[in-house]
């Protein structure tokens, strides 16, 4: 069936550093791949998606890179902030709002 | 604009027992999907309801079902409980067709069974 893999489970940085993660999916056919982070206690919600047509994109600190061929894709942060400590969750949908969920990465920034 | 509503927000059920939950939507909002939400699963897709159609389903057991109303608050329900239902349960909506990108979720309802 349908998967997708995420990698760290974890991943601690100094503040400043960079932080990437990594998400592969199994089904060829996604073509719409979101991320979402979700703070403690709170709900997910939408930093970043890409579609299949496009291979990076890029909103401010935040850049996410899709790689058809190898059927991956990652999420790039630069200058990481206190601020940034979350849980962080790549997807993967084809046509649909049925979202294949990563496991999640705890990502934590150290001042 | 309100966001998405779920209630309650928290609840304890015994085994065997039966919940339901409920969610509405953003306002104009047509389409809602439900998410279980476990510290080792992840966020697992339940179904998606559109029009107060069933579009999409997860694997889930036949226990789990849900539907949608014609307003489209939804609920979803669980029979017969079993303690590895235990979860948060997230709703979330989008305006409706296919793939319209963000799902805007909810708090959710954090059930735990005993």
């Amino acid at each position: 069936g349908e998967n997708v893999e995420q990698h760290p489970s974890t991943l601690s940085v100094q503040e400043g550093d960079s932080a990437v993660i990594k998400c592969t999916y199994s089904d060829s056919a996604s073509n719409y791949f979101p991320w979402y982070k979700q703070e403690l206690g709170k709900r997910p919600q939408l930093i970043i998606d890409i579609r299949s047509n496009v291979g990076e994109k890029k909103d401010q600190r935040i850049a996410v890179t899709l790689n058809k061929t190898a059927k991956h894709f990652s999420l790039h942060i630069t200058e990481t902030q206190p601020e940034d400590s979350a849980v962080y969750f790549c997807a993967a949908s084809k046509d649909t709002d049925k979202l294949i969920f990563g496991t999640g990465t705890r990502l934590q920034v150290f001042p | 604009k309100a966001g998405v509503t779920q209630t309650p927000r928290y609840l304890i059920k015994t085994r065997g027992q039966q919940v339901t939950l409920s969610c509405s939507p953003i306002s104009g909002h047509r389409s809602v999907s439900w998410y279980q939400q476990t510290p080792g699963q992840g966020l697992q897709f339940l179904f998606e309801y559109f029009s107060e159609t069933q579009r999409n389903k997860g694997n889930f057991p036949g226990r789990f079902s849900g539907r949608q109303f014609s307003n489209s608050r939804s609920e979803m329900n669980v029979s017969t409980l079993e303690l590895g239902d235990s979860a948060l349960y997230l709703c979330a909506s989008t305006p409706g067709g296919q793939n319209t990108g963000e799902l805007f979720f909810g708090e959710g309802s954090r059930l735990t069974v005993l």
